[in-house]
């Protein structure tokens, strides 16, 4: 089915390990974004980007990697996971020139 | 980017009309308002867009006075299934989706 998808939803780790939520969508949307949503700070951008091997920080980037070799992947590493990543994680696409953001169902992340 | 400000919480009972403001005092001449809605374990969900005077669509109506300064999200008539956070977020709609949400309005509907 078209639309945006991410795997896994749901991914236990510990303290150190590398990381890698993946992100796919199948409109070939120049944007995709990822965003952290934790408990009292709604949603806060990560990384974004605008085409493929084109990617920008967002707001909290630190601790983060992303790439985006092909336009309908935007996968992202926690290259050496910490408690404090521990969130629910949303990947998000968007056209070029809309405003309008769809959004993965998220990955709940949980660091021991 | 134009910072919003928005109530963190509003209760409504099934039927009633809900209307949510948002306050973007430091809007740019080029920013849309945009709306979204999140229900719990989901991403959130497009609304709304607007840039002046009243958008209506068939979920919503975004009423936009002429200084822009702020915008009021009106849900007709609601019922439970219109429990959800609902965001206001203000920008460009090119070139700068550095976009965060914020935490956004709680809407508890009540039988």
């Amino acid at each position: 089915d078209a639309g945006i998808t991410q795997s896994p939803r749901y991914k236990i780790t510990e303290t150190g390990r590398q990381v890698t939520l993946m992100c796919h969508q199948t409109w070939s949307h120049s944007y995709m974004f990822w965003y952290r949503q934790d408990l009292g700070h709604g949603l806060r951008l990560i990384y974004y980007s605008a085409a493929a091997d084109i990617t920008d920080k967002g707001e909290v980037p630190d601790g983060y990697v992303v790439s985006r070799s092909k336009t309908e992947n935007f996968p992202l590493t926690l290259e050496s996971a910490t408690r404090s990543q521990t969130s629910v994680y949303f990947c998000a696409s968007s056209a070029q020139n809309t405003g309008e953001l769809f959004f993965g169902e998220g990955s709940r992340l949980t660091v021991l | 980017l134009a910072k919003t400000t928005q109530p963190i919480s509003m209760d409504s009972y099934e039927g009633q009309e809900v209307n949510i403001t948002c306050s973007h005092n430091n809007i740019a001449t080029n920013d849309y308002i945009t709306w979204y809605q999140q229900f719990p374990s989901q991403g959130p969900r497009f609304i709304i867009q607007g840039y002046k005077t009243k958008v209506t669509n068939e979920v919503a109506s975004l009423f936009i006075p002429a200084d822009r300064k702020s915008s009021t999200l009106s849900l007709p008539r609601v019922s439970l299934s219109d429990t959800a956070v609902y965001y206001c977020l203000v920008g460009r709609r090119s070139n700068d989706y550095k976009l965060s949400f914020g935490a956004g309005t709680t809407v508890t509907v009540r039988a």
